[in-house]
């Protein structure tokens, strides 16, 4: 029930393309949605994220699609760059749930590598 | 502006060893503040959170400890490293009540 399930594990995207990663969540109490990007030897930085009342959140090149019906959301990178290139996180988050006060429950993580 | 940070960068520390991580936030008051480890090319794990000064939370059993003796400052420790104790500890806080989770530097340490 507090699983992410993110694939896929490792893309490579050519210059200019398209660059899409899924997640998948089984708590439909889950009520936010953030992307990170970790670049190595990094902390992870926040990207993006939404909540399950809109269907879609875009911020530049970063788009998030969300699926409350399929219980999925994915995060689309437009005209992937080369300093793209780093690992992304999915995650969900229940702001209340037992005391824990937003845990965030995160995917397992995609490396993407963006060839020039 | 609010700025977490972590101290030491990099740590080399062998079996049976102490350990002492420590982790401030600047820029807000009555922060929740969080532990993750991160193995190789791994997800991230969470250890510890903590809503107040001496309320710690404890997600997965182990060698290790966590303690919030000041508002912003939150501090991992452990009495004696495991070689499986190695990996990638990242500190994070958010506002008290919000969801947005935002993580420091990183620690590497390495158990030999």
């Amino acid at each position: 029930q507090q699983q992410v399930k993110q694939s896929p594990q490792s893309l490579i995207v050519q210059k200019g393309g398209i660059s899409i990663i899924n997640c998948a969540y089984e708590n439909t109490a889950f009520d936010y949605f953030p992307w990170y990007q970790q670049f190595p030897g990094k902390g992870p930085a926040l990207l993006i994220a939404i909540r399950p009342d809109v269907s879609e959140k875009k911020e530049g090149r970063f788009t998030i699609s969300f699926n409350k019906s399929a219980k999925q959301f994915s995060l689309h990178i437009m005209d992937s760059q080369p300093g793209d290139s780093a690992t992304y996180f999915c995650a969900a988050s229940l702001l209340n749930y037992g005391g824990s006060q937003g845990n965030l429950i995160f995917g397992k993580g995609t490396k993407l590598s963006v060839k020039p | 502006s609010q700025t977490i940070h972590q101290w030491p960068a990099t740590l080399v520390q062998p079996v049976g060893s102490p350990l002492s991580l420590e982790c401030t936030v600047e820029g807000t008051s009555n922060p929740n503040l969080y532990w993750y480890r991160q193995a190789a090319g791994r997800g991230l794990q969470l250890l510890f959170y903590s809503i107040g000064i001496d309320q710690i939370s404890s997600e997965v059993p182990q060698n290790l400890s966590a303690s919030r003796p000041q508002d912003r400052q939150f501090i991992l420790s452990s009495k004696k490293l495991l070689l499986s104790d190695s990996g990638f500890y990242l500190c994070a806080w958010s506002p008290s009540g919000g969801h947005e989770q935002f993580f420091g530097p990183g620690t590497r340490l390495t158990v030999l």
